[in-house]
């Protein structure tokens, strides 16, 4: 079954603004992480945040956790057209069986 | 090779037909998990491999579904008397620590 839960199910934004989605989960964690997937280059792992960590950057991706409220955010900064894709958050309850939400899907607008 | 790599990319076949998929994981990866993915769903897992370890096959969908992997490398999932609602995306990943590395997948269309 689906632990974690993306909101929106699909966004579409301008080139240049910033997305955020969210993703709830429903038991507790190890770590979270995030994936994007396009259909040029498959499924790709983006960020981990472990559960003792709050917030984590990387480029222009910024994740927060909040372990109280079993829910993480991905904000993508200045969107590209190349940020077009599926993002998926997973969870990992027992340390390798990830647990996947269904998705966001990112249109970025040229 | 430099990434997990997945045959066939595509398979076609008839209900009831037996299928093999067949995953190369990156070199030096302990782990290696088969996950399936239907339109427009996230992934759902099927069965994890760890070094000389059991497997979870926990999330094998019926005893339709087997899994191997030999010489610790090369992993095989079978899907016995194929049914509709097996088409899906069949991902393979393989890890050294936590981040998993996907395959491209084989898209399975069972008519």
């Amino acid at each position: 079954s689906q632990q974690g839960e993306e909101d929106p199910q699909a966004l579409s934004i301008q080139e240049g603004e910033n997305a955020t989605m969210n993703c709830s989960y429903k038991t507790s964690i190890n770590n979270l992480q995030w994936y994007r997937q396009n259909s040029g280059r498959g499924l790709v792992h983006l960020i981990l945040i472990r559960s003792n960590e709050r917030e984590k950057h990387s480029g222009r991706l910024r994740v927060t956790l909040d372990t109280s409220k079993k829910s993480s955010s991905l904000l993508i900064t200045a969107s590209r057209a190349a940020d077009t894709a599926s993002y998926f958050c997973a969870t990992d309850p027992n340390d390798y069986k990830l647990s996947f939400g269904a998705g966001t899907t990112v249109t970025v607008r040229a | 090779g430099a990434g997990v790599s997945q045959s066939p990319s595509n398979k076609v076949t008839e209900k009831g037909k037996d299928v093999e998929l067949r995953c190369d994981p990156i070199s030096g990866h302990t782990a290696l998990y088969w996950y399936r993915q239907s339109l427009g769903q996230g992934l759902e897992f099927l069965i994890y491999f760890q070094g000389n370890s059991a497997p979870d096959k926990s999330g094998l969908p019926s005893d339709r579904f087997s899994a191997e992997r030999t010489g610790g490398s090369v992993s095989t999932l079978t899907i016995q008397r194929t049914q509709q609602e097996d088409s899906a995306v069949y991902l393979c990943a393989s890890s050294f620590r936590v981040e998993q590395f996907f395959g491209p997948g084989t898209r399975l269309t069972v008519l």
